[in-house]
């Protein structure tokens, strides 16, 4: 029964380096997004995707890749990471059409230094 | 665009008491309004759902409302206990994608014993 599960739980990188968080759902479902939290901001929509082979961006898109080549794995790339990139992230699921409610991972606190 | 609003003060109760939090959105009618709560280092869990034709939902010691008028959801918490402090987030859909879920800043509650 393990739901979203996100690796790693936390992360420090320098300025520059690379690195992809990992998201996995096991619910079958077809729609997963990403989100950072700040404080003060609440949760922003980084990317999400619709099914495998379709993403799209989110409201705060810049320094993030994503690809969704299963239902199952949708990770996160930061290309070139920036201490503005320091924040919770936050993988989510949901069954798509209608109200259903989304699933969360445990998240994964980034720090860039 | 849409906007939604969360009071970003802590509410401070007495254990007993009822909490009740406030969503208020603008520029848009969404078709739903979903709460979530979220606890120190973890992800938002799903708490409630309420439908635009709905006025009022409940489950256990929670209750929602949803005035389409107002542009306003109550989150109400009764006989309030100090297990109940944590984080509450309102989400709605994305005017642009009903796959998309919005959330507020959220608002943190405290419940004293």
């Amino acid at each position: 029964n393990a739901g979203v599960t996100q690796t790693p739980k936390f992360q420090v990188l320098k300025t520059g380096q690379s690195m992809t968080l990992q998201c996995a759902q096991d619910m079958n479902h077809e729609y997963m997004s990403w989100y950072r939290q700040d404080p003060g901001m609440g949760l922003r929509l980084i990317h999400y995707s619709v099914g495998a082979g379709i993403t799209d961006q989110g409201e705060v898109p810049n320094g993030y890749n994503v690809s969704r080549s299963t239902t199952e794995d949708f990770p996160l790339r930061l290309l070139s990471a920036a201490p503005s990139q320091t924040s919770v992230y936050f993988c989510a699921s949901r069954q798509t059409g209608g109200d259903t409610e989304a699933f969360f991972g445990q998240g994964t606190r980034l720090t860039v230094v | 665009s849409q906007k939604i609003e969360q009071n970003s003060e802590a509410l401070n109760i007495q254990e007993g008491k009822t909490a009740t939090l406030t969503c208020n959105y603008t520029n848009y009618s969404p078709a739903y309004l979903q709460w979530y709560r979220q606890d120190p280092g973890r992800g938002p869990v799903f708490l409630l759902l309420i439908r635009e034709n709905e006025k009022e939902k409940r489950k256990e010691r929670l209750k929602v409302t949803f005035d389409t008028t107002l542009k306003q959801s109550l989150f109400h918490i009764t006989a309030s206990q100090p297990a109940d402090s944590a984080t509450y987030l309102c989400a709605l859909p994305s005017m642009d994608s009903s796959y998309k879920l919005i959330f507020g800043s959220g608002t943190r509650l405290l419940v004293r014993p």
